[in-house]
C-alpha cells in the first residue's frame, strides 16, 4: 500500500473554475503536511503549508482532516498559470528527523 | 543569491561507469537530500544527510553512494550497480530545528542518460 495517494489526474479545466485535488496518507503518525507544485522538467516548489484548522493563500486553500488521514487543496478562480503538477508531502518522523514522503502528485491543465 | 546548485544539468552515462551528480548549496542548512524522479512517478529518497559526516540510506539507496564532507556540499555517486539509472536527479536541504514545519527547497536537477 503507498504511503501517500493522490489521483494522477489530468484534471483539464476552463479559466476561471474552482478545481479540487484530494491526498490520502496511510501513516497516522504523520507529524505534517504540504503541497508543492512542480512544473514540466523542474524541480518542485514549496507552495503551501497544511495546518489542522485549514489555511488559506489567495486563490488557494489547503485542509487537513487528520481523522480521515486526508488533505485537500482548493484552487479557485484558475489561471493557466496554474498548469503544473501538484504534489502532496506528508512528514513522518524517523530517528529524531523529519522525513517526507511525495506522492506522485496531480496533473492540472487548465486551458483558455 | 542563496539556493541549491545541481551540476551538469545532463549527464551521460556509459555501461559499466560510475557519475557523480554534484549538489551545493549555500542556505547554511544542516539536512540535505537526494531523490529521484522517473515519469509518472513520485519523489523517491535515495540518501540523506542530517549533519556533517553522517548520511542515512532512503528507499532506494541499493546502486548508489554519497558523502557529506562539508556542510554546503552533498555528491551522489550512481555507481555501476545501479541497473536502471535514467531518471530526473534533485537535490534538496532543509533547516532543522523548526519542528515539523520543516521544509525543503530543491535545486534545479540533473538528468542522467545511459548511452
Amino acid at each position: 500500500r503507498k504511503e501517500v495517494e493522490q489521483d494522477p489526474g489530468p484534471f483539464n479545466v476552463p479559466e476561471g473554475a474552482t478545481v479540487a485535488f484530494n491526498c490520502t496518507y496511510s501513516n497516522s503518525a504523520s507529524q505534517s503536511f504540504f503541497w508543492y507544485r512542480q512544473d514540466c522538467r523542474k524541480e518542485p516548489k514549496l507552495l503551501m503549508s497544511v495546518y489542522s484548522s485549514g489555511n488559506e493563500d489567495g486563490r488557494f486553500t489547503a485542509q487537513l482532516n487528520r481523522a480521515s488521514q486526508y488533505i485537500s487543496l482548493l484552487i479557485r478562480d484558475s489561471k493557466l498559470s496554474d498548469s503544473a503538477t501538484y504534489l502532496c508531502v506528508v512528514n513522518g518522523l524517523s530517528g529524531g528527523s523529519y522525513i517526507p514522503t511525495f506522492g506522485r502528485g496531480t496533473s492540472l491543465i487548465v486551458h483558455p | 543569491d542563496g539556493g541549491i546548485t545541481q551540476s551538469p544539468k545532463y549527464l551521460f552515462r556509459k555501461e559499466g561507469q560510475n557519475v557523480t551528480l554534484s549538489c551545493e548549496q549555500n542556505l547554511n542548512h544542516d539536512a540535505m537530500y537526494w531523490y529521484r524522479q522517473d515519469p509518472g512517478q513520485g519523489l523517491r529518497l535515495i540518501y540523506y544527510s542530517q549533519i556533517v559526516n553522517d548520511f542515512q540510506k532512503g528507499d532506494i539507496a541499493e546502486g548508489y553512494s554519497v558523502s557529506r564532507e562539508k556542510k554546503e556540499s552533498f555528491p551522489l555517486t550512481v555507481t555501476s550497480a545501479q541497473k536502471n539509472p535514467t531518471a530526473f536527479y534533485l537535490c534538496a536541504s532543509s533547516q532543522r530545528g523548526q519542528g515539523d514545519q520543516e521544509t525543503q527547497y530543491f535545486g534545479p536537477g540533473t538528468r542522467l542518460l545511459v548511452l
